[in-house]
């Protein structure tokens, strides 16, 4: 039968190779955004932030660049393992918004032996 | 130092029953936050309470939902007379602090409502 709801995009990507997983923000004034992992059955679990002064920052294995110009923030993996299977969401703090997380729609990665 | 801890982790109801879901926050947090998440989607704000507070509650739908903080115990988010469209993961997320600092998520509840 047909799905009902919105299915989540798929990253797949050989154990070994680089992630990149993207996502795109439509509030100008947000100052705050974190990377989400989301294992089945579990809660988020944080990987990294970035604040709206600054670019880039770098984790262990995680890279999240921020372009404020075209709202968009990319999380990079590093020699992607297959516990780094899950599903990775943004999620934005406005000014003015009381700490209030907004998440994006998420990006399912799989990551193939 | 344990984390958020949530509880029933499931909890099965039949529409117009209430549904009760409790959260500890970490020690030392004093910010709660809910936030509800249907299968296959991101999580949606629903509440922020701080100690017998609350801070915005602009997701909670206006009728059958209410969430409290008090001085001593859990945080509880209430739903009563659940239909089956209420049926979803529920978040509790706490931080020591307000504004741009990481929110620590629980494992949630998942409810289900027959």
């Amino acid at each position: 039968g047909e799905s009902v709801g919105l299915h989540l995009p798929t990253l797949s990507v050989q154990e070994g190779d680089n992630s990149i997983i993207n996502c795109a923000y439509s509030n100008s004034a947000s100052d705050y955004f974190i990377w989400y992992k989301q294992e089945s059955g579990k809660g988020p679990q944080f990987i990294i932030d970035i604040r709206s002064n600054m670019d880039k920052r770098q984790g262990q294995r995680v890279t999240v660049l921020l372009n404020k110009t075209v709202k968009h923030l990319s999380l990079q993996i590093a020699a992607t393992q297959p516990g780094d299977s899950a599903v990775y969401f943004c999620a934005e703090i406005g000014t003015g918004t009381a700490s209030k997380l907004t998440f994006g729609t998420g990006t399912r990665l799989q990551v193939t032996l | 130092n344990a984390g958020v801890m949530q509880n029933p982790r499931h909890l099965v109801r039949r529409r117009g029953q209430e549904a009760r879901l409790r959260c500890s926050p970490m020690k030392g947090h004093s910010h709660v936050y809910w936030y509800r998440q249907l299968p296959e989607e991101g999580l949606k704000f629903m509440v922020y309470l701080q100690k017998e507070n609350i801070i915005d509650e602009s997701g909670m739908p206006k009728e059958r939902f209410s969430a409290e903080f008090p001085k001593e115990g859990p945080s509880i988010l209430r739903i009563q007379q659940v239909v089956r469209g209420d049926s979803a993961a529920y978040f509790c997320a706490s931080s020591p602090v307000t504004g741009d600092y990481e929110q620590y998520f629980g494992p949630g509840t998942r409810l289900t409502v027959t």
